[in-house]
C-alpha cells in the first residue's frame, strides 16, 4: 500500500523568508502523481501545485516549487518570499497513474508565517 | 473556472433528524468525491461517483447516503448520526479519462462543517 509521510507537523517562517516542507513516499508504481494542497482556516482545500512521476523538470507555480527526487521518493515543497497569506495547513498527495485508486494524503504540516 | 461550491457552509443537526448535504460544480467533471476530515487530519475518502454510478464506497455507514442525480450534482443524505460524525464535509471533482480511469487532479469545494448535537 501506498504512503505519504510528512515529518514536520508544525513549521514557521518569516515573511518574505523561503521555507521548505518536506514529504516523502512509499509505492512501487513507476507512474504516479504527486500533489501538494494548501487548506488554510477557511478550510478550503486549494492546489498548490502537482508533479508528474515521468517528468524530471520539477514544477513550479509562482513563488511554490518543488523538489522532486524521484530515486530517494521525496517530493519537498519550497515556497519562496513567503507571505502572510501562505499559513496555512499544507498537505503532501500520491496517486498513482491507472485504475481508480484515491488520493493518499500525508497528515499535514502546520506553516505559520510571522510578520 | 475551477469552482465547487457546497450547501449549507454550516450545519447544526440533532442524531434524529435528516439532512442533506449538496455540491455542485460545472467544470464538466464527470467524478465526484465525497471526503470526511477531523479537526487536525487529513481528509479520508468517503464516496466516489463516476459517471452518476457509484464507484467506491469506502465502507462507510449506511447513516450516510450520497446521490448523483445528474453529472454537476452531488448530495449526501444524512439520517440519525452520531456525535462523532462531527466534521468537515468536502465535495471534490475530477475529470474522467477516455477508458473510465479517473484524472488525477481533484478540485475541492470549501466544505460544510456539520455539528451532530
Amino acid at each position: 500500500a501506498q504512503t505519504v509521510t510528512q515529518s514536520q507537523p508544525e513549521m514557521s517562517v518569516q515573511e518574505a523568508e523561503t521555507v521548505t516542507l518536506s514529504c516523502t513516499y512509499d509505492t512501487s508504481e513507476s507512474d504516479y502523481y504527486l500533489f501538494w494542497y494548501k487548506q488554510p482556516p477557511s478550510r478550503q482545500m486549494i492546489l498548490v501545485i502537482r508533479q508528474e512521476a515521468y517528468k524530471q523538470q520539477n514544477a513550479t507555480e509562482n513563488r511554490f516549487s518543488v523538489n522532486f527526487q524521484k530515486a530517494a521518493k521525496s517530493f519537498s515543497l519550497k515556497i519562496s518570499d513567503s507571505q502572510l497569506g501562505d499559513a496555512a495547513m499544507y498537505f503532501c498527495a500520491y496517486r498513482r497513474e491507472s485504475g481508480n485508486t484515491p488520493l493518499v494524503f500525508g497528515k499535514g504540516t502546520r506553516l505559520s508565517v510571522i510578520a | 473556472d475551477t469552482e465547487v461550491t457546497q450547501t449549507p457552509k454550516h450545519l447544526v443537526m440533532g442524531m434524529t433528524n435528516k439532512k442533506s448535504l449538496k455540491c455542485e460544480q460545472h467544470m464538466g467533471h464527470r467524478a465526484m468525491y465525497w471526503y470526511k476530515q477531523k479537526a487536525k487530519k487529513p481528509p479520508e475518502l468517503m464516496f466516489v461517483y463516476s459517471y452518476e454510478k457509484l464507484s467506491i464506497n469506502e465502507s462507510v455507514p449506511s447513516r450516510f447516503s450520497p446521490e448523483c442525480p445528474n453529472s454537476s450534482l452531488l448530495n449526501l443524505h444524512l439520517h440519525a448520526l452520531q456525535p462523532e460524525d462531527s466534521a468537515l464535509y468536502l465535495c471534490a471533482s475530477s475529470q474522467v479519462r477516455g477508458g473510465g480511469s479517473l484524472q488525477e487532479t481533484q478540485y475541492f469545494g470549501p466544505g460544510t462543517r456539520l455539528l451532530v448535537l
